[in-house]
């Protein structure tokens, strides 16, 4: 039982590169969850989806595209990185939306 | 606008002693709390939750208290192990708002031998 899987873990980009993050779980959840964590600041909200074919943004979703076009993917798109999006990303997937969320182990990317 | 707010950036305690980790909110709409444990190199892992309907919940050493009011919730630990220490993510959400799961800044915590 995988869970939930981030590819990559680890990713250098040069500024004005793009680059997919991708999401995969395999518990058959409807909600799925990106969110960034940098120091003092948290996990931050990127970008949300209730379900197949549906997205909705977060607390900073600029810079930041996303689908979900099977249930168990949720793909996150940095179409232009920037050092400030240099940070670690973590999804998480939950089966309803009153219950625990389950972590990837997160994608250290680092924007120079 | 930070809706959840952990306002101590580490705690520091004695083995054997109370962990006591705070967390503050804004939205009153909130009805869903939970708190997590987070590792170095390690995505969260759940620990607790409390439904706004309750004002404790407990499981094991972990208990949970929820003040709407004062619109704070606190996770106490007792006994504190060294195991215990990392960071503790406290998170929101406003169940019939759409869905957003929204964490504070969190809390290193360390529990010292």
């Amino acid at each position: 039982n995988a869970g939930v899987t981030q590819t990559p873990k680890f990713r250098v980009l040069k500024t004005g590169q793009s680059m997919t993050l991708l999401c995969a779980q395999d518990m058959n959840h409807e909600y799925m969850y990106w969110y960034r964590q940098d120091p003092g600041m948290g996990l931050r909200l990127i970008h949300y989806s209730v379900g197949e074919g549906t997205t909705a943004k977060g607390e900073v979703p600029d810079g930041y595209n996303v689908s979900r076009l099977k249930k168990q993917n949720f793909l996150l798109g940095l179409e232009s990185a920037a050092p400030s999006q240099t940070s670690v990303y973590f999804c998480a997937s939950s089966r309803e939306v009153n219950t625990e969320a389950f972590f990837g182990q997160g994608t250290r990317l680092t924007v120079v | 606008d930070q809706q959840v707010k952990q306002n101590s950036p580490s705690l520091s305690v004695q083995e054997g002693r109370i962990s006591i980790l705070n967390c503050d909110y804004t939205n009153s709409m909130f009805d869903y709390f939970l708190w997590y444990k987070k590792y170095p190199a390690e995505g969260p892992t759940f620990l607790i939750s409390i439904s706004s309907i309750k004002d404790k919940n407990e499981d094991g050493r972990f208990t949970v208290f929820l003040n709407k009011s004062a619109k704070h919730l606190s996770l106490h630990i007792v006994p504190s192990q060294p195991g215990d220490s990392a960071v503790y993510f406290c998170a929101a959400i406003y169940s019939r708002g759409g869905g957003k799961l929204i964490f504070g800044q969190g809390t290193e915590l360390s529990v010292k031998p």
